[in-house]
């Protein structure tokens, strides 16, 4: 299985900024993915991101908003903009090592408060 | 839409006594049915995965089942470090490994 971590592991921002995320994974994964898990709600998925293409976004979620980069096939960045306390939330990355084997390996979460 | 139903949201046991927890489902053509762990600060983690009903997986303590519109986690005599929040997620065909996550149910075992 793969092992995933994630920088930082909690954050405390300020209404207005942004904070980017980023994601490892020891080895290579074709997709990857970030979900938000709201406090007492389950993973909702923000994104899907490939290697070399733009990353496709759930509806509710903009790139303006959530932009994603996937430089290569171990490492991805979500940055959350200009933020505001809705945005407080758990961020996870997940990989999926090949697709159609149906394991997504799950990171240990970003958690992150605006104030 | 594909949604996840999960129920209890919340269960209570004592070490040795069996339960099953229920995950209803609504997708439009099952590709996958997912259930995670996930304990309070971490990450999911992977259980299983089944495919078509019928289908049954088996992981030391648990036992998931599948039929056309539902799955069962059977918890046999569990023990506290069972203790965490159990995530069911589909995955429906042609949607490229999305996953549609419910609610979770929130499991603890008490001596």
């Amino acid at each position: 299985s793969a092992v995933i971590s994630q920088k930082p592991s909690r954050d405390i921002c300020q209404r207005g900024t942004s904070l980017t995320i980023q994601c490892q994974v020891d080895s290579q994964v074709t997709m990857m993915f970030w979900y938000r898990q709201q406090p007492g709600q389950s993973l909702t998925l923000i994104a899907t991101a490939n290697q070399g293409s733009e990353a496709t976004y759930e509806s509710g979620f903009v790139i303006d908003k959530f932009p994603i980069s996937r430089p290569n096939l171990t490492f991805s960045t979500l940055t959350v903009s200009n933020m505001s306390p809705e945005d407080s939330s758990i961020y996870l990355c997940s990989g999926d090592l090949t697709p159609g084997v149906n394991e997504q390996f799950f990171g240990p979460g970003t958690r992150l408060t605006v104030l | 839409e594909d949604q996840v139903t999960q129920s209890p949201e919340a269960l209570r046991l004592q070490e040795g006594e069996s339960s099953s927890l229920n995950c209803s489902y609504t997708v439009s053509g099952l590709r996958g049915l997912f259930w995670y762990r996930q304990d309070p600060g971490k990450g999911p983690e992977f259980l299983f995965t089944l495919y078509s009903a019928g289908e049954e997986k088996e992981k030391e303590r648990l036992k998931a089942t599948l039929t056309k519109k539902e799955s069962f986690l059977h918890i046999t005599a569990p023990k506290p470090e069972d203790s965490a929040t159990y995530l069911c997620a589909v995955q429906a065909s042609g949607t490229a490994s999305k996953l549609t996550f419910g609610t979770g149910t929130r499991l603890q075992v008490t001596l």
